[in-house]
């Protein structure tokens, strides 16, 4: 059963950095785009980008380039979004999600969620 | 970046009651539209792909419809566990754009 788990809650600091992890089982990590989501408190969902498990660059929405980097690693099937220069409009909860398949591209399946907050 | 313009905001509706969420988007997408459901302290549950194709364990009283630019998500016979924002996002392009959200409660 493909699933996919994300590391534990973080508090940082104006700022700081923060990385957080997304790990695939149940199924061939190479066969699907990953993507991470965040919402905001009282917001809506935002797409931030996406990691190709394969290779190639990430893709980035604009609002966030430069500031985030999206990694993956191939061994550990386990893809990583690090935020830097932290601000209080940062704190959300981060989502990653897999697409359904190389014909749709849903988001099928979707962590848990990783809740960020960013307070001094 | 193809816009998506939901509506309503927010609605409240009754136990049994058949309700219409809509998307709108700034151009022709095709069929490239999910529809989402997420609830407070869940992960977002994807019900509808490609406009219309249900997934699987999806309740049947949730339907989608449209092409192009207009497409509706409807919920007949809504339910208590129903509750909750409801989201389209379009996955035509580069960057993926959803949806304002849809709140959902039950009168």
């Amino acid at each position: 059963q493909a699933r996919l788990v994300q590391s534990g809650a973080e508090v940082k600091k104006p700022g700081a950095s923060v990385t957080i992890s997304c790990q695939a089982s149940g199924y061939r990590f190479n066969g699907y785009y990953l993507h991470w989501v965040r919402q905001a408190p009282g917001q809506g969902l935002e797409w931030m980008g996406l990691v190709n498990p394969i290779g190639g660059s990430p893709i980035y929405a604009q609002k966030f380039q430069g500031r985030v980097t999206m990694t993956r690693n191939t061994s550990a099937t386990t893809i990583s979004l690090e935020v830097t220069s932290l601000t209080f409009e940062d704190s959300a909860i981060y989502y990653c999600a897999r697409e359904k398949s190389n014909a749709d591209d849903a988001f099928e399946i979707w962590g848990q969620g990783t809740k960020v907050t960013v307070s001094a | 970046a193809v816009q998506m313009t939901q509506s309503p905001p927010s609605l409240s509706a009754s136990v049994g009651d058949t309700i219409t969420i809509t998307c709108r988007a700034s151009q022709g997408i095709g069929s490239e539209v999910g529809w989402y459901q997420h609830q407070p302290g869940r992960a977002p549950r994807l019900l509808v792909s490609a406009a219309s194709t249900l997934q699987s364990g999806v309740p049947s009283r949730f339907s989608g419809s449209g092409s192009g630019t207009d497409f509706t998500l409807t919920i007949s016979s809504l339910q208590p566990d129903d509750l909750g924002t409801y989201y389209c996002l379009q996955d035509y392009n580069y960057p993926r754009t959803f949806g304002q959200g849809t709140r959902v409660d039950i009168k």
